[in-house]
C-alpha cells in the first residue's frame, strides 16, 4: 500500500490564483480529512468527509472548498489563494470505526506570495 | 470536542524511559485517548491509543488513570529518533476522523 499521498510537495502561488492540492488513499478508507498547519503551531481542521459524498467544515474552512466523489480521493480547493494560507497542508485518513487511527500524508507546503 | 492538557516541553537522555503526561479531566464516557508524534519536517505519525485498560504496542504504552482524567505515554528507552513533537488527542466515538490537535510536547532526547 502506498497509503496516503499528497501531490504536489511543494507549491508557490501568487495571490488571488486558484489551485487544488490532492490528496489520495489507497487504504479503502471511509473518514478523510484535511488540515493546516503554521510555523510552530499545532494541526487546525480545515475539512472533513465521512464517506463519498459527504463533507463538513472543521475548525478553519474559510477560504477552501472540498468535495469527495469516491472513496479514494479528497482534493483541497484554494479559490483565491491569499498569504494568509501559507502553510504545511496534510491530508489524513481512517476507517471511521471505534477510535481507529488517522494516517497522515507527507504534506503539501504552500507559499502564497 | 473535550481539551487536553500537556507540558509544553520535556528532556530525556538517551535509553531512558519517558513519561509523557496528559490532563483531559473533561473526558466524555466514549471518548478514545489517542497519540500522535510529529517528526521535524513530517506528518504526524499514530503512536497509540486506548479507552479505557491500559495498552502497550511495540512503539509505547499507554497507561490510563481509573477514572480516565489523565494518561501517560510511555516510550521504554528513548532514541535519538523519538526527538517529536507528542500530541494527546481525545477523539469522539463518533467523530473517529476528526482530531483537534493542541500544540502537544515537544520532546528533546540528549545523547
Amino acid at each position: 500500500n502506498a497509503g496516503v499521498t499528497q501531490t504536489p510537495k511543494f507549491q508557490v502561488l501568487k495571490t488571488g490564483q486558484s489551485m487544488t492540492l490532492q490528496c489520495a488513499q489507497d487504504m479503502n478508507h471511509e473518514y478523510m480529512s484535511w488540515y493546516r498547519q503554521d510555523p510552530g503551531m499545532g494541526l487546525r481542521l480545515i475539512h472533513y468527509s465521512v464517506g463519498a459524498g459527504i463533507t463538513d467544515q472543521g475548525e478553519v474552512p474559510n477560504g477552501y472548498n472540498v468535495s469527495r466523489s469516491t472513496t479514494e480521493d479528497f482534493p483541497l480547493r484554494l479559490l483565491s489563494a491569499a498569504p494568509s494560507q501559507t502553510s504545511v497542508y496534510f491530508c489524513a485518513s481512517s476507517y471511521g470505526t471505534s477510535g481507529s487511527p488517522n494516517y497522515f500524508g507527507p504534506g503539501t507546503r504552500l507559499t502564497v506570495t | 470536542d473535550a481539551k487536553t492538557t500537556q507540558p509544553n516541553s520535556m528532556e530525556s537522555n538517551e535509553e531512558e524511559p519517558v513519561h509523557l503526561p496528559c490532563n483531559h479531566s473533561t473526558i466524555s464516557g466514549t471518548d478514545y485517548i489517542h497519540w500522535y508524534r510529529q517528526l521535524p519536517s513530517q506528518g504526524p505519525e499514530y503512536v497509540i491509543h486506548g479507552l479505557t485498560s491500559n495498552v502497550n504496542n511495540r512503539m509505547a504504552s499507554l497507561a490510563i488513570a481509573e477514572d480516565r482524567k489523565s494518561s501517560t505515554l510511555i516510550l521504554h528507552r528513548a532514541t535519538l529518533r523519538d526527538a517529536a513533537v507528542y500530541y494527546c488527542i481525545l477523539s469522539a466515538l463518533s467523530n473517529t476522523g476528526k482530531l483537534i490537535f493542541g500544540q502537544g510536547t515537544t520532546l528533546q532526547v540528549k545523547p
